[in-house]
C-alpha cells in the first residue's frame, strides 16, 4: 500500500529564511507527485506536480521540489519564505494509473515570524 | 477552469438526522470522484471513491451504510452522512480529476464542515 511521510510537523521560521520540508513515500510503482498547501480557513491549492521528466519541478508562489526516485523523496523548497507562507503543506502520492485516489502525508505546519 | 464545487460549505445538525453533501465538477466531466475526510489539526484520509454508474469503493474502516456516496452523474456526487453522531463532526472535502487519464491533478472542492450537535 502506498504511504507518505512527512517528517517535519511543525517548522518554525523568520522572514526570509530557506526552507526545506520532507517528504517520503512509499510505492513499488510509478507514481505522480504532488505539493499542496492549506492557508488557514481556504481549501487546498496546488503548489506543484510531478508526473515524469525533470526532476526539479517548480511550482507557484517561489516553491520547488526535486523528485529523488532512488530515495523516494520530493522534498519542497523555497530560498526565502515569508509571513504570507504561513500555512498547513501536504505531500501526497498516487499511482500513475487511471483514476486512482492521492494519498496525503500527515502535513507540516510552516509558520513564519516577520 | 476544472472547478469542483461543493454544497453546503457548512453545516449544523441534530444527532441523528442525516447530511446530504454535494460535489459538482462545474466544467469538466468526472467519472471518478474521491471523498476525504479531514480531522482538526491532521491529513486528508481517504474514504472512498465514487464511480460513476457503479459502487463506490470504500477505505477500510469506512462505514459504507453510514457513508452513502451516489455518483449519479458524471458531474455530480452526493456524500450522505446518514444517523450523525457528534464523532462524525469533522471536514468532508471530495475531489475530481479531469477527464480519464492520471496526468491531471486532482482539482478539490471548498469542503464541507460538519458539526453534529
Amino acid at each position: 500500500a502506498q504511504s507518505v511521510s512527512q517528517h517535519n510537523h511543525h517548522v518554525i521560521l523568520s522572514e526570509a529564511a530557506s526552507l526545506e520540508l520532507g517528504c517520503n513515500y512509499s510505492y513499488g510503482g510509478t507514481v505522480n507527485l504532488f505539493w499542496y498547501v492549506q492557508y488557514p480557513g481556504q481549501h487546498l491549492q496546488l503548489l506543484l506536480k510531478y508526473f515524469s521528466g525533470d526532476p526539479l519541478v517548480k511550482g507557484i508562489k517561489g516553491f520547488e521540489a526535486e523528485f529523488i526516485k532512488s530515495k523516494f523523496s520530493f522534498n519542497l523548497r523555497k530560498p526565502s519564505v515569508q509571513w504570507s507562507d504561513t500555512a498547513e503543506y501536504f505531500c501526497a502520492v498516487n499511482s500513475n494509473q487511471a483514476g486512482t485516489a492521492l494519498i496525503f502525508g500527515k502535513g507540516t505546519t510552516l509558520s513564519v515570524s516577520s | 477552469g476544472a472547478v469542483v464545487s461543493q454544497h453546503p460549505s457548512w453545516v449544523i445538525c441534530k444527532s441523528g438526522t442525516s447530511v446530504k453533501i454535494e460535489c459538482r465538477s462545474l466544467d469538466f466531466q468526472a467519472t471518478t470522484m474521491f471523498w476525504y475526510r479531514q480531522f482538526p489539526k491532521q491529513s486528508l484520509m481517504l474514504m472512498a471513491t465514487s464511480n460513476e454508474g457503479s459502487k463506490a469503493t470504500y477505505e477500510q474502516g469506512v462505514e459504507k451504510d453510514k457513508f452513502l456516496i451516489n455518483h449519479a452523474s458524471l458531474t455530480l456526487s452526493t456524500l450522505t452522512v446518514t444517523s450523525a453522531h457528534p464523532e462524525d463532526s469533522s471536514f468532508y472535502i471530495c475531489s475530481a480529476v479531469p477527464g480519464q487519464g492520471s496526468n491531471s491533478p486532482l482539482h478539490f472542492g471548498n469542503g464541507t464542515r460538519l458539526t453534529v450537535t
